[in-house]
């Protein structure tokens, strides 16, 4: 079972709202990651948690903060968000950060699309 | 800065036929290499995994590893309507705790 679980799956905030999209995860894996995917374009990488660890923070502006209070679950609070935010907000999991041979392979969840108006 | 390249433009092919997409890659010392797929409006699916030179075989796929070329490419044999999608090649650099992203490939496949 490689399942990645994202809520919600729709979201739309004014500039002024504070919310978060939830992430879960029962397969185990020591790595998970947010993505930011705008249309047409790559996933673009925002954070990596290794070990419930933040590991990696691709200089993200401040209105988005991860959290990660287990090793199942990621969250990522959202405030004072822009309308250019607006996009697919992806999770994913590896068995062990990537970087190490042979498993990294990333599993993503269905995505939060959120619109920021 | 190491990269991830996917050429093509949209690729149409006949159902039936073979989907032939390529990737290359600018670090030689590249050890993981991901096919994902992604339908509009979807997340990425992983669809194939490799990491030694030579061929992959998975149902329909193959995925092929040149590491002294530095390319990786996907095969997609007996087209069908259901694999109209965009294909993602992505690649994790050896010593970066990170996948990087090809732009992708869109494949259409016409009945």
């Amino acid at each position: 079972d490689t399942e990645v679980t994202q809520t919600p799956k729709h979201l739309v905030m004014g500039m002024t709202n504070k919310k978060s999209l939830k992430c879960e995860q029962h397969m185990g894996h020591r790595a998970m990651y947010w993505y930011k995917q705008k249309a047409k374009k790559p996933p673009e990488l925002m954070f990596v948690y290794s070990y419930e660890k933040l590991s990696i923070n691709e200089s993200v502006p401040s209105r988005f903060s991860p959290e990660c209070p287990n090793s199942s679950l990621l969250n990522l609070h959202l405030h004072a968000l822009q309308p250019e935010d607006s996009a697919l907000y992806l999770c994913a999991s590896s068995q062990v950060p990537q970087g190490d041979l042979d498993r990294g392979e990333l599993f993503f969840g269905e995505g939060s699309r959120l619109t920021v108006l | 800065q190491k990269e991830v390249e996917q050429n093509s433009g949209p690729l149409s092919v006949p159902e039936g036929a073979i989907a032939s997409l390529n990737c290359t890659y600018s670090d030689r010392g590249s050890q993981s290499f991901f096919w994902y797929r992604q339908y509009s409006g979807k997340s990425p699916e992983l669809i194939m995994s490799i990491y030694s030179n030579g061929d992959k075989e998975d149902g329909r796929f193959t995925a092929q590893l040149n590491k002294a070329s530095q390319y990786v490419s996907l095969l997609i044999r007996d087209s069908q309507p259901s694999d109209s999608a965009t294909y993602l090649c992505a690649v994790n650099f050896y010593g970066n705790n990170r996948l990087a992203f090809g732009k992708g490939n869109q494949v259409v496949v016409i009945p």
